[in-house]
């Protein structure tokens, strides 16, 4: 089983559509969490930061964590055709660990 | 901005040679990561460096060796490259304290015929 669960999608939505992404995982350690987002052929850009658990936004974009749960939630609002990429969710249990990634899920916003 | 550069972001290379692949970063990080990103696997870490001349296995270490003589340059090495190392290979950055975040670089799309 994998440490980090994410549905790879792909996931197909209409402009102006709430758009929801998620990962599970089952290590309990992971404290640190973050949303890349990668468009085709590029490397992969941090979108969404968080520490341990709460939200975050920025813009239309808000990060959940659910530490009870091991599971964490990405929002786009009112999603564009720039939003399309693939979103991929990471995490580490600490400072200076490295970051195990889900596999990421592709995401196509239709104007 | 923090900036992670590869060499080449296309590379065709044929069967049994020897590539070099090279990372520099211009933010003085410590930690410097070798990935490779495949459809349906996602992103798998080769090998990684805390620091200069040092060295960790990732995930995938086999058929890959590392070099880390400066601190702002990571080498991955494909020492005898194979049809199965056809990959997008991706470098990332990170300091050693903070919010342990990975600064990536364009990636490296290799094809080996």
């Amino acid at each position: 089983q994998k440490e980090v669960e994410q549905d790879p999608g792909p996931l197909s939505v209409p402009e102006g559509a709430i758009v929801s992404l998620n990962c599970t995982y089952s290590n309990s350690a992971f404290q640190y969490f973050m949303w890349y987002r990668q468009y085709s052929r590029k490397g992969p850009e941090l979108l969404m930061y968080t520490y341990s658990s709460g939200n975050k936004e920025d813009g239309r974009f808000t990060a959940q964590v659910d530490k009870s749960s091991k599971y964490i939630s990405l929002f786009i609002r009112d999603s564009q055709p720039s939003d399309s990429a693939t979103y991929l969710c990471a995490m580490s249990p600490g400072s200076g660990s490295r970051l195990t990634f889900g596999e990421g899920t592709q995401l196509t916003v239709n104007p | 901005d923090v900036k992670v550069t590869q060499s080449s972001r296309y590379l065709v290379k044929r069967t049994g040679e020897k590539v070099f692949l090279e990372c520099v970063q211009d933010m003085d990080h410590e930690n410097m990561f070798w990935y490779r990103q495949d459809p349906g696997l996602g992103l798998r870490l080769i090998y990684f460096s805390y620091d200069v001349k040092m060295k960790e296995k990732g995930d995938i270490p086999e058929g890959y060796s590392v070099s880390r003589e400066k601190k702002e340059r990571f080498s991955l090495i494909l020492e005898s490259a194979s049809t199965n190392q056809t990959s997008m290979y991706l470098c990332a950055s990170s300091p050693w304290t903070g919010q342990n975040i990975q600064y990536f670089g364009a990636g490296t799309r290799l094809s080996v015929l």
